[in-house]
């Protein structure tokens, strides 16, 4: 069965700094992972998308997210973080012919002013 | 622009009650979704379909009907509302990506 784990449920950054928002997961075979992104009261908006290839992927807003076979993550970063930035941030996974995205339990993002 | 839209936003209903979240998406996707948020939990699966008049069992599909009357529509029903069942209600389509609708405040009381 494929599962996604997100071990930080909170992370606090001041604006500026940079960021990496943490996520393992385990899937057996090619999986494609996927970060979205959750403003308050609104659905989940696609953040960048990796697809077997290149293990750096870039996305929306700065953020780029890297692929590492050997650990099972999928670690999302960006630079230097903005207060518009601060949201909940989900990773999932699903496999080369899966319906399924399966979700981890979420990062709320805040920010420092 | 792809575009997937849940009704009502909010719902306030009756323990035993009967409850039903509509969804329609204009993005003429095939597979449609219904997910559950919970803090802690993450979306979790409960339905979803892949052709009209079909739908299948997701991952929680307990207490939980489902309906796909055309592409466009997919409906979450609930049978006799719970208290456990208060949570968001996620509605999504999957084209190359999957679309999510703004979701579905749901408080059974």
């Amino acid at each position: 069965a494929q599962s996604v784990t997100q071990p930080d449920a909170r992370v606090t950054v001041s604006e500026g700094a940079s960021l990496q928002l943490r996520c393992k997961y385990s899937y057996f075979g090619t999986p494609y992972l996927f970060w979205y992104v959750q403003y308050p009261r609104q659905g989940l908006q696609l953040l960048l998308k990796y697809y077997p290839g290149d293990p750096v992927v870039q996305g929306v807003n700065g953020f780029e997210a890297e692929f590492s076979k050997s650990n099972s993550s999928f670690h999302l970063r960006k630079a230097s973080v903005h207060w518009s930035d601060w949201a909940v941030y989900f990773c999932a996974v699903k496999g080369n012919m899966g319906y399924k995205l399966t979700f981890g339990t979420g990062t709320s993002l805040l920010v420092d002013p | 622009e792809a575009a997937v839209t849940q009704s009502p936003r909010s719902k306030v209903a009756v323990t035993g009650g009967k409850v039903t979240l509509s969804c329609h998406q204009t993005n003429n996707h095939d597979y449609m979704y219904w997910y559950r948020q919970d803090t802690g939990h993450g979306l979790r699966l409960i339905h979803y379909s892949y052709v009209a008049d079909s739908t299948e069992k997701g991952d929680i599909p307990d207490g939980y009907k489902a309906s796909r009357p055309s592409q466009e529509n997919f409906s979450l029903i609930l049978e006799l509302a719970s208290l456990s069942q208060t949570a968001v209600y996620f509605c999504a389509s999957k084209g190359t990506e999957v679309f999510f609708g703004k979701g579905t405040r749901l408080t059974v009381v």
